[in-house]
């Protein structure tokens, strides 16, 4: 089976630049997943790495290294609406059906 | 508008029932699933469904059951014998094929409580 791990909880302020760390463990890595909640809503897609290196889309980036079975999700210019939970989610090959693992989530609290 | 719709937002359930969820798209989507998730913590999968006519369990299906008669509809029913329902559901689908990225996409999800 897969196990992720993600801390939390972080606080940052707005404006400021955060990073929240991913790190996983599977035996057929087929992509990974970031997402984005907010409190009682559905989670929503932020970005997706399957080759080592960075993907930037505005103000949010993602870094995936599979040798170290690792990945950071990057906000920038951070606003209030940031606040969220963060998710992030591997594929596994042995996984029928392209079922998604998640890990427990990074809430992320952003303060004046 | 294409996109996945969940109903009802809220459910009440009494003691010794069934309800049933409701999860719809026009996506197009092959695969459905459904997730379960308590508070503070991430998504579990219940059932999924990769095709027509075709289920098979999560890694929480006890007190759970699914249909799949069509391919756009994948009710979850949560039945008596789950004996600690009360979560947030939510139901998902993807489009399968080797161009697509296989993203999840998600509804706005249903609040389950006991009465």
């Amino acid at each position: 089976g897969q196990n992720i791990d993600q801390p939390t909880e972080m606080t940052a302020t707005e404006g400021a630049i955060v990073q929240i760390n991913c790190t996983y463990q599977t035996s057929g890595f087929n992509g990974l997943f970031w997402y984005q909640q907010h409190a009682g809503e559905a989670p929503t897609f932020l970005s997706y790495n399957v080759l080592d290196g960075l993907e930037e889309k505005g103000r949010f980036s993602s870094f995936l290294s599979r040798s170290k079975g690792y990945s950071y999700l990057l906000l920038k210019e951070l606003q209030m609406k940031d606040s969220a939970s963060y998710l992030c989610a591997v594929r596994d090959l042995g996984n029928a059906g392209n079922m998604l693992t998640f890990g427990g989530g990074t809430r992320l609290m952003v303060k004046p | 508008d294409g996109g996945i719709t969940q109903s009802p937002k809220y459910l009440f359930r009494k003691e010794g029932q069934n309800v049933t969820l409701s999860c719809e798209q026009n996506l197009n989507h092959d695969a459905m699933y459904w997730y379960r998730q308590d508070p503070g913590q991430g998504l579990r999968l219940i059932y999924y469904s990769q095709i027509v006519n075709d289920f098979q369990k999560g890694d929480i299906a006890e007190g759970y059951s699914v249909s799949r008669e069509k391919k756009e509809s994948f009710p979850l029913t949560v039945t008596s014998a789950q004996k600690n329902p009360t979560a947030f559901y939510l139901c998902a689908s993807t489009a399968q094929g080797l161009l697509a990225k296989n993203i999840q996409y998600f509804g706005a999800g249903t609040r389950l409580s006991v009465l």
